[in-house]
């Protein structure tokens, strides 16, 4: 398997663009997640999905920010428009989640490489 | 969110060296916890997850201990060599689904 991908690795953009940043979980998994990792804040998740369905978007810093997962192998996070502070590395990871209401049994999350984003 | 706290932040130990870290997180609410190892330019990957209370886990030289009771793993890296040189990140996962890291502890691993 060829892991999480992530495209693209580095994204250099104006403020006020629109960027979207995409993954490609590992085939089998149903649990994906995007994080978000800045100097200042650590890794912080922004929001998860179980099966597709988005459970978590309480991370999600404010309305310019948007996930999806139209199916079970992609999924797009979207920042609209962009601002300078929103320059961080974007990871998206996935796991297999099994058990009663989705709850995690020993999850390990498999990290993409990221996405490297710089907003002028 | 949940508070996950690491020390050191950062730490260099000579080559050879055995050296530990500290995780500690909120024992309420708590379902694993979650060490990954994460190089320069690379991402996350997962080292060990622990659930039970007095769960030890072993890798090669590395290995982590966990208290659920008190809210604290440590990880230990045994004849610490370059190639261990990392961060070191932790995180507590609650009983939803989602991980809450801490901010990692920097080892260089000078030879």
């Amino acid at each position: 398997d060829a892991g999480v991908i992530q495209s693209p690795r580095h994204e250099v953009t104006e403020m006020g663009q629109e960027v979207t940043l995409r993954c490609k979980p590992i085939s089998g998994h149903n649990s994906l997640f995007w994080y978000r990792q800045t100097m200042m804040r650590g890794l912080e998740l922004l929001i998860y999905f179980n099966n597709n369905v988005p459970i978590d978007d309480s991370g999600m810093p404010e309305d310019r920010f948007s996930a999806k997962m139209p199916n079970a192998s992609f999924s797009t996070l979207k920042i609209q428009p962009s601002e300078p502070r929103d320059s961080a590395v974007y990871f998206c990871a996935s796991s297999f989640v099994s058990g009663r209401l989705g709850l995690a049994l020993r999850n390990e999350q498999f990290f993409g490489p990221g996405t490297r984003l710089t907003v002028l | 969110i949940l508070n996950v706290e690491q020390s050191p932040q950062s730490l260099h130990v000579q080559e050879g060296d055995s050296t530990n870290f500290t995780c500690s997180f909120p024992s309420s609410n708590f379902y694993a916890l979650h060490w990954y190892r994460w190089e320069t330019a690379k991402s996350p990957e997962a080292l060990f997850v622990m659930t039970l209370n007095g769960d030890e886990k072993k890798k090669g030289r590395i290995s982590a201990t966990l208290n659920t009771k008190e809210g604290y793993s440590y990880l230990y890296i045994k004849g610490s060599q370059p190639e261990d040189s990392a961060t070191y990140l932790c995180a507590s996962q609650t009983g939803a689904n989602n991980l809450f890291f801490g901010t990692g502890t920097r080892l260089t691993v000078i030879p």
